[in-house]
């Protein structure tokens, strides 16, 4: 496609309800990230994929939090059991490579998520 | 991990030229990104460095030290919508790029 997308755009949970948030890459783009971004903060990593692998999970704040890439293209981030302190801007971003201008990161809108 | 240290906010005046400064420390250093973000949007790719110098681009430059740990993006001839928010991203581990919190710049007429 002509850019990443991530569905939905908004989205509201109650407290304790499941939620998946969906990132389609760029088409032919290896590596694609999941970052959290609260309001007036930068992007938080919280995992990364190449191709399908699962290379780095470090950022995900608790078991709650589960990502996969089963293809290597699309992504599901979920999350279980909502906190309130999981709402924010969820961002994907993917790259075509692994090394040097290749890695540039382009991002998708952005799920934004509020939980009651 | 990864320390990064940037202005959290700046105020310029159109036409004029700002330097936004970012310091870094960081596990392992593979190259530095700028990226911009207006308000609500995604971040979108400014700049990439890998060495030391100046890599200009149009009205953008950036420059990185990295004996120094430092770097600085540079905007000429500011315009209204340069108004945003300048993310400083280091890359350390493998492929790991880290935020910093940002520095919203203001241009005013």
């Amino acid at each position: 496609g002509a850019g990443v997308s991530q569905s939905p755009r908004y989205k509201v949970a109650k407290r304790g309800q499941d939620v998946a948030l969906r990132c389609d890459p760029i088409s032919g783009h290896v590596s694609l990230f999941w970052y959290q971004q609260a309001l007036g903060q930068g992007p938080e990593f919280l995992t990364y994929f190449q191709n399908e692998a699962q290379l780095d999970k470090s950022g995900l704040p608790s078991d709650r939090f589960f990502a996969e890439r089963p293809e290597g293209s699309v992504s599901t981030l979920k999350i279980q059991r909502t906190q309130q302190e999981d709402s924010a801007v969820y961002l994907c971003a993917s790259s075509l490579g692994t090394s040097g201008s290749t890695e540039t990161q382009y991002f998708g809108p952005g799920t934004r998520l509020l939980v009651l | 991990g990864q320390n990064i240290d940037q202005p959290t906010e700046m105020t310029a005046t159109e036409g004029a030229i700002v330097q936004i400064n970012c310091t870094y420390q960081t596990s392992g250093f593979n190259g530095l990104f700028w990226y911009q973000q207006h308000a609500g949007e995604a971040p979108t790719f400014l700049s990439y460095n890998v060495l030391d110098g100046l890599e200009e681009k149009g009205r953008f430059s950036s420059f990185l030290s990295r004996s120094k740990g430092y770097s600085y993006l540079l905007l000429k001839e500011l315009q209204m919508k340069d108004s945003a928010s300048y993310l400083c991203a280091p890359r350390g581990g493998y492929q790991k790029v880290t935020f910093g919190t940002g520095t919203k710049l203001q241009v005013i007429p």
